[in-house]
């Protein structure tokens, strides 16, 4: 069964503007971490985020968590058109990492 | 290039007809992961080894065996294909050293598309 459940399920925005994911969990994490999947690929981790933390940030990608509402939002500030891909949360609690269904992105040029 | 390393990348089975997916990582990573990938499902965790000589049972292991030959190596086993089994595997590793931590990213190999006929 899946912990975290990605909203929106597709995004499609123009090539300099941000992309904000929003991901909701269930039960009590370790940690949350998001991943990027480019089609036919494999998944590639992008950052992880601590139970105990409240924002973190790498490069153009911004995470935040919000322990009390259950959920994280990842934010891409200035969008390249690279960006296009899918996009998962993970959330680690009970000895696994748990994926969400995750999310498309489309970033038109 | 290091990293995790799958094969084979595609492959079509009859079904009934059995076999192992291959899996390396050079990274010295301590644990190891299969996941299936299926439309609309997200991904989905079938066994996972914490360290060499240990498996565990995740999500969905019925159908499956995994053998962790040795630290670097995972193999995933399919006794007897069915459809319902075609799927994309992906092989994943982390250096988390204890059972259970999860406070690490996980690698992944490139994925191996399995269609059972």
């Amino acid at each position: 069964s899946q912990q975290g459940e990605e909203d929106p399920q597709a995004l499609s925005i123009q090539e300099g503007e941000n992309a904000t994911m929003n991901c909701s969990y269930k039960t009590s994490i370790n940690n949350l971490q998001w991943y990027r999947q480019n089609s036919g690929r494999g998944l590639v981790h992008l950052i992880l985020i601590r139970s105990n933390e409240r924002e973190k940030h790498s490069g153009r990608l911004r995470v935040t968590l919000d322990t009390s509402k259950k959920s994280s939002s990842l934010l891409i500030t200035a969008s390249r058109a690279a960006d296009t891909a899918s996009y998962f949360c993970a959330t680690g609690a009970n000895s696994k990492l748990t994926f969400g269904k995750g999310i498309t992105l489309s970033v038109r040029p | 290039n290091a990293g995790v390393t799958q094969t084979p990348k595609f492959q079509v089975l009859k079904t009934g007809q059995s076999m192992t997916l291959q899996c390396a990582q050079d990274m010295n990573h301590n644990s190891m992961y299969w996941y299936r990938q299926d439309p609309g499902m997200g991904l989905r965790l079938i066994y996972y080894s914490a360290s060499e000589g240990t498996t565990d049972k995740g999500e969905v292991p019925n159908g499956y065996n995994v053998s962790r030959l040795n630290k670097r190596e995972f193999s995933l086993r399919l006794e007897s294909a069915a459809p319902s089994q075609t799927s994309v595997y992906f092989c994943a590793s982390s250096p988390a050293k204890v059972r259970g931590e999860t406070n690490y990213g996980y690698t992944f190999g490139s994925g191996t598309r399995l269609t059972v006929v």
